[in-house]
């Protein structure tokens, strides 16, 4: 159980494009999803918090008009990278908080596998 | 900031096991001990968590001190899979959304 997929796992698109990539929680119900980038040999940085049927929550630091996201059922949530840029090129990853009585009663985080993005 | 220290990488023979140890010393009280792992290019994965007690899972065990200030990962019988970015997180319950941290982990290389 708690199972995260994600789609694309890689993507490679022109600079100015926008790529969108899902997270899915398979096999449980989540009410809150997280995003999170990770650049080469660094380690993961949250973006942003994702509740169901609300705004998402966006650190400091990360444009919201940029990086959109859409959390429109409790299954999935969408990262949409509006007009890329090569530095936006990184390993993108959601997670999705877990249900309560398969991870314990406790709020633990179930990770997607990661998409890569590659912006020429 | 992340709230935890760790040796920045270790070395285990497989088969052997490797302990993978965490410094936590500002944890309050109601903060539990997280452990996942990252294999290179893929997502974190859950291995354990606790609060007080010592914890055993069908991947690692956990040894939290008594005063709770540091505490032990261990993976009885690592294998070559096991080699992996180790990160040790402590996080507060019971309040609403929680933000995992990560830290910088621990690279646990496991050789033959």
């Amino acid at each position: 159980g708690a199972v995260v997929s994600q789609h694309p796992s890689w993507v490679i698109c022109k600079s100015g494009t926008s790529v969108k990539i899902e997270c899915r929680s398979l096999d449980f119900q989540a009410t809150t999803m997280f995003w999170y980038r990770q650049f080469p040999k660094q380690s993961l940085m949250l973006m942003a918090t994702s509740n169901e049927g609300s705004k998402a929550t966006y650190e400091q630091g990360v444009e919201k008009d940029k990086f959109l996201i859409n959390h429109a059922s409790l299954t999935l949530s969408t990262l949409t990278v509006t007009s890329a840029h090569p530095e936006d090129s990184s390993f993108y990853i959601c997670s999705a908080r877990g249900p309560f009585k398969l991870a314990g009663w406790t709020d633990t985080q179930y990770f997607g596998p990661g998409t890569r993005l590659t912006v020429l | 900031d992340a709230k935890t220290t760790q040796p920045t990488s270790m070395d285990c023979a497989e088969g052997r096991a490797a302990n993978l140890p965490c410094n936590h010393s500002t944890i309050s009280g109601n903060e539990y001990v997280y452990w996942y792992r990252q294999i290179h290019s893929q997502g974190p994965q859950y291995i354990i968590h606790g609060l007080k007690n010592n914890e055993t899972n069908e991947m690692a065990s956990l040894i939290i001190t008594e005063d709770r200030k540091s505490s032990t990962l261990i993976l009885p019988h690592a294998t070559l899979r096991d080699t992996a970015v180790y990160y040790c997180i402590v996080l507060l319950m019971n309040t609403g959304f929680q933000k995992l941290v990560f830290g910088t982990g621990t690279r646990l290389l496991v050789s033959p």
